[in-house]
């Protein structure tokens, strides 16, 4: 059965630091892998999905995501956060069903 | 675009009244999911729809919640009667066939009915 991991719940980082958000699956075969922000207050928002080709994607809002399938992994990353970035990250997978499988969803707080 | 639309953004009811949920999904998209997101359980998946009928209802937590899809540009989900415990924030989200079929193409959420049971 799919499966998704995300093992950090809370993240803080400084505004301007770089960020990496990890995301593991579980699956057979190469999974279509998508990662959601989500703002108080509000539905969550495509910021990246990677169904096959390049293992390095990019989203919206400067994010980047890499495809590791050696090690099951989609980590989120960022260069630079800004405080708007302050927000839950959410990574999804979905496969040989019409279901996308969430994780737990990551909180990201971001100092000044 | 318009995106996916839902109402009411609020909705606080005493418990044992009937709460209907509403929303207009992304037109041309042909699968309609409802969530509900609490902190406790996280987002479940309640129910989808491909095509206006329901092929997955298994999330639904009992018989009190009930889910249609009258026609592609509307989908209602309903509580009847209504509990404190399904206190939450309720989503839908909609996307269209891929290529492929399944799941290569993502879902697009509104902004969520959070919903106060007294």
């Amino acid at each position: 059965a799919q499966s998704v991991t995300q093992p950090d719940i809370h993240i803080t980082v400084s505004e301007g630091a770089s960020l990496e958000l990890r995301c593991n699956y579980s699956y057979g075969a190469t999974p279509y892998l998508f990662w959601y922000v989500q703002s108080p207050g509000q539905g969550l928002q495509l910021l990246l999905k990677y169904f096959s080709g390049d293992t390095l994607v990019q989203g919206i809002k400067g994010f980047e995501a890499e495809f590791k399938r050696s090690q099951s992994s989609f980590n989120l990353r960022k260069p630079s956060v800004h405080w708007s970035d302050a927000a839950e990250y959410f990574c999804a997978v979905g496969a040989n069903t019409d279901k996308l499988i969430f994780g737990t969803g990551t909180r990201l707080q971001v100092f000044p | 675009d318009a995106g996916v639309i839902q109402s009411p953004r609020h909705e606080v009811t005493e418990m044992g009244q009937e709460v209907t949920l509403r929303c207009k999904p992304i037109s041309g998209h042909d699968y309609l999911f409802w969530y509900r997101q609490t902190m406790m359980r996280g987002l479940e998946l309640l129910i989808y729809f491909n095509n206006n009928v329901p092929i997955d209802d298994s999330g639904m937590p009992e018989d009190r919640f009930s889910a249609k899809m009258p026609n592609a540009s509307f989908s209602t989900l309903k509580i009847q009667p209504s509990e404190p415990r399904d206190s939450a924030v309720y989503f839908c989200a909609s996307r269209r066939t891929g290529g492929t079929g399944f799941s290569n193409q993502p879902q697009h959420f509104g902004d969520g009915t959070r919903l106060s049971i007294l």
